[in-house]
């Protein structure tokens, strides 16, 4: 059973059209959820850290929240270069292990 | 800070050979770092974790005989597939967490190509 899950799994955007990304968990004993940004053929790129719910991080045109069952990434008046995959991961209590959702896949069109 | 990079960035190799993949950390020291595979359109997921002066912890259904993990040193951690096969193509890619730090900070990936 899938421990995080991401939805939707793609978005297609209308140049600053905002938006919302799901992250939800199954797990407990979460030390933090994480998301980041990967786009082809490269590494994911860290954006934000959340550790307790009712966090809030911002970060240019995203902003990412956490609750105690799921976290939102917002996209707001998002720009073409935004276009990405977006993932979501848990890392728990006891080691550093991170585990990732598929991912939410965003084409920000012109 | 928090650079890790990852050397090379796409191997071809034929079926049968190894091929050792580097992960550095370039501007911190990590004790521990992580191996991922990522398969097209897929998440990634763990391998294992690399332990500096330690033997590395596989995830379940992870052959430690084929996929040897070395951890020499505080910068840097090796990952061989050994007597690769064409279904061992897949984008690798390691990570680190930053010193003092529960954040982890990902190498931009291996390409591993077998033909």
């Amino acid at each position: 059973e899938d421990q995080v899950t991401q939805s939707p799994e793609a978005l297609r955007l209308q140049e600053g059209e905002s938006s919302s990304l799901n992250c939800s968990y199954t797990v407990s004993g979460l030390r933090g959820l994480f998301w980041y940004r990967q786009d082809p053929g490269k590494g994911p790129e860290f954006l934000f850290t959340l550790y307790s719910a009712g966090e809030e991080k911002e970060k240019e045109r995203l902003k990412a929240t956490l609750t105690k069952k799921e976290s939102f990434l917002h996209i707001t008046a998002p720009k073409p270069e935004d276009s990405a995959t977006y993932l979501c991961a848990v890392q728990f209590y006891g080691n550093n292990r991170l585990a990732f959702g598929k991912g939410n896949q965003v084409v920000v069109i012109p | 800070g928090a650079v890790v990079s990852q050397h090379p960035s796409r191997v071809i190799c034929k079926s049968g050979t190894s091929v050792k993949i580097e992960c550095r950390s370039l501007d911190f020291q990590a004790t521990t770092m992580f191996w991922y595979r990522q398969f097209p359109k897929q998440s990634l997921m763990l391998m294992a974790t690399s332990n500096e002066g330690s033997k590395a912890t596989y995830e379940q259904g992870v052959e430690k005989d084929k996929f040897l993990i070395n951890h020499a040193s505080l910068t840097l951690s090796t990952l061989t597939v050994t007597s690769a096969h064409p279904e061992d193509s897949s984008f690798y890619i390691c990570s680190a967490p930053a010193s003092g730090s529960y954040e982890q900070y990902f190498g931009p990936g291996t390409r591993l190509t077998v033909t």
